[in-house]
């Protein structure tokens, strides 16, 4: 069974950078049958997909944060991370990272980690 | 990029009653990458439905998906007492990957 979990700090300063870490348990991010996301969810703009790492290492972002978002992933460590950088309160949300199931069916966010808590505050 | 609308707000209803969900689509979307999430208080989404109209592993039958081009339901046909959360739309078609604002389902 699948486990997804955050880590990374609570509290990031404005103009920072915003570090996450997911470990995944149960399944190898290796694995050609899935990738790996962050969706965040924030005050302003409820739900968001940020973007995703695929087995082969290949990325996709939102356009719209495109310029400051950078996904990547350790196979030795069975982990994936996320960077934002240039933080400002806009940014304060619960992180998620999630799987994408990648098959003969397309299945989004089947499996999700906890959620972390990140506010941007001096 | 395609913004999704789900209607009502707040929806409150009784145990047993039937729930219909909806939301649209700024755009024409793909009846194989639309889905559906249901979230609880302090709890990651649950993914409901996706293709639509497929049930995700582990999911009852009382939730149904349907709907094409910009128009998409979500039914429960009977509901039960840990129905009551809220719920998002979610395309996965066209990038960037977008999900509606929520509906909140609360007991009447």
């Amino acid at each position: 069974q699948v486990q997804l979990q955050e880590s990374g700090p609570g509290l990031v300063k404005p103009s920072e950078t915003l570090s996450l870490t997911c470990t995944v348990s149960g399944v190898s991010i290796s694995l050609s049958s899935y990738y790996w996301g962050w969706v965040r969810q924030t005050p302003g703009k409820g739900l968001e997909y940020l973007g995703s790492i695929y087995y082969s290492g290949k990325t996709q972002y939102n356009p719209s944060l495109e310029s400051r978002v950078t996904i990547s992933a350790d196979t030795s460590k069975n982990q994936f991370s996320l960077n934002l950088n240039s933080v400002t309160a806009a940014d304060t949300g619960v992180y998620y990272c999630a799987r994408v199931r990648d098959g003969y069916i397309l299945v989004p966010f089947d499996s999700w980690g906890q959620g972390t808590l990140v506010t941007v505050s001096s | 990029e395609v913004v999704l609308v789900q209607s009502p707000g707040t929806l409150s209803l009784s145990p047993g009653e039937r729930a219909t969900l909806s939301c649209r689509a700024s755009q024409t979307v793909s009846t194989t990458y639309f889905a559906w999430f249901q979230q609880k208080l302090g709890q990651a989404p649950r993914l409901l439905i996706h293709g639509t109209s497929r049930r995700a592993a582990g999911i009852p039958d009382r939730f149904s998906g349907s709907g094409s081009g910009t128009d998409f339901t979500l039914t429960i046909s009977r509901l039960e007492p840990e129905d009551f959360a809220v719920y998002f739309c979610h395309q996965y078609d066209r990038s960037p990957w977008t999900f509606g604002q929520g509906t909140k389902l609360e007991i009447k």
